[in-house]
């Protein structure tokens, strides 16, 4: 099946401060989606993208399908952002999607 | 009104019961899952239904069986609880494996 890499896999950032959050994959795909998991353990979609630009608010994101990557881009990071990012993909068949391990993200205030 | 519902949000039990977990959704999706989150926060899926069909079985033991009474619910039930069980379920529902959205998770605890 897909492989899915996440970086880093930790991160600790000051109120206020920009982020990169990677995300690798093997594969071909249909569907790639980030999330947020936040510290009570609520999973927001953050977004769906399969190819291109997306932004909200202060979050964005970039998949170049062709290159097997995408990220996500945190600016003017506050302390709410803490929590875990998961990048998530499915390929052409009838697999569910494929989670990657995630990135903890801690801000501080 | 919550999108994606599911109760209880905490089960405790003991090593050979019997349990069920039950989701709601309310987006009007066509398609419903089971997710899986260990303790090292890692996610996998377990079961899906497009229109109350079984399209997705992932290698999950017998003892796990899911339940689509219609398009819009989706029930767990776990036969003969061990204590590897223990774990954050998550429902999911999405339109065509389009964009997901969890249920807030069941933490069950298996002793």
């Amino acid at each position: 099946g897909i492989q899915v890499e996440q970086s880093p896999p930790d991160l600790i950032l000051q109120e206020g401060a920009n982020s990169t959050l990677r995300c690798n994959f093997s594969d071909s795909v249909n569907n790639l989606q980030w999330f947020h998991q936040n510290p009570w353990g609520q999973l927001i979609n953050l977004f769906y993208i399969p190819s291109g630009t997306k932004q909200n608010g202060r979050l964005s994101a970039t998949t170049v399908a062709t290159e097997r990557y995408s990220l996500l881009y945190i600016s003017s990071s506050q302390t709410t952002d803490s929590g875990v990012y998961f990048c998530a993909v499915k390929g052409g068949g009838a697999d569910g999607l494929t989670f990657g391990k995630g990135t903890h993200l801690i801000i501080q205030p | 009104d919550t999108a994606v519902s599911q109760t209880p949000k905490y089960l405790v039990t003991q090593m050979g019961n019997d349990k069920s977990i039950k989701c709601e959704q309310n987006l009007g999706h066509d398609t419903m899952y089971w997710y899986k989150q260990d303790s090292k926060k890692f996610l996998k899926i377990m079961f899906s239904y497009n229109n109350k069909e079984l399209i997705i079985n992932e290698t999950v033991p017998n003892r796990f069986s899911p339940k689509s009474p219609d398009k819009a619910h989706l029930n767990l039930h776990i036969n003969s609880l061990e204590l590897g069980d223990s774990a954050v379920y998550f429902c999911a529902s999405s339109q065509s494996f389009e964009k997901l959205f969890f249920g807030s998770g069941t933490q069950l605890s298996v002793l």
